[in-house]
């Protein structure tokens, strides 16, 4: 059964950092990972998906990386601002789970200005 | 994209709710998640060429719908106060053998009960 897990589960950070947020599944039997962003009571934002066959995915300022054999994603952020702030949650559309997203729990993070 | 309707409901527990979604054009998959507050979403059903083709651990209560014209309901009978979350639904183009390009999510319908 696939679990994805998501660390760190908060993050406070200054404006300008760069920043990686993890995400880790335990069956490297994936179609594709994707990440999300959600701002408070709001719907899901899709950030960039990556398929089994990619390493790697950027859009602006975001860098999503896919390590399929060590069953590990990362998404890199570079130079972050109180905008980004938000939580950040990655979900696999593993093979045998007939098309279901399985979700990690989300980090939390905030951008101090 | 992807649209929601109502954006809130509120119901007596015991009821009766439909849920509406439009799903993007093009796309041929619809899901519908539960997200309880600070949780990440659980998946209810998904509906592939309007039969459902995959189910969450949801009682029958949780039905739904897929029409031919890109839009879809999900209902929920006999209400109860543990069914207050946030409803998303998620469009997605079907590949084969459960690939697809990635989840178009809509902003959710916020019901409480």
């Amino acid at each position: 059964k696939q679990e994805v897990t998501q660390i760190p589960a908060a993050l406070s950070v200054p404006e300008g950092e760069n920043l990686v947020l993890n995400c880790s599944f335990t069956d490297s039997a994936i179609y594709n990972l994707q990440w999300f962003r959600q701002d408070p009571g709001k719907g899901l934002t899709s950030l960039l998906l990556i398929q089994s066959s990619q390493r790697e995915q950027t859009s602006g300022r975001l860098n999503a990386s896919l390590d399929k054999s060590s069953g590990r994603s990362t998404l890199y952020i570079a130079a972050s601002q109180p905008g980004d702030s938000a939580t950040y949650l990655c979900a696999v559309n593993s093979q045998g789970s007939n098309y279901q997203l399985i979700w990690g729990a989300g980090t939390k993070l905030i951008i101090k200005p | 994209g992807v649209t929601q309707s109502p954006t809130h409901l509120i119901k007596t527990r015991g009821q009766q709710v439909t849920l509406r979604c439009s799903s993007q054009s093009g796309h041929n998959t619809v899901s519908w998640y539960q997200q309880a507050l600070g949780q990440g979403p659980q998946f209810i059903f998904q509906y592939y060429r309007e039969e459902e083709n995959g189910r969450g651990n949801f009682p029958p209560r949780f039905s739904g719908l897929q029409f031919p014209n890109d839009s879809s309901e999900l209902n929920v009978n006999a209400l109860e106060l543990d069914d207050s979350a946030l409803y998303l639904c998620a469009s997605s183009l079907a590949l084969g053998q459960g690939v697809t390009n990635g989840y178009t999510f809509g902003s959710g319908t916020r019901l409480t009960v």
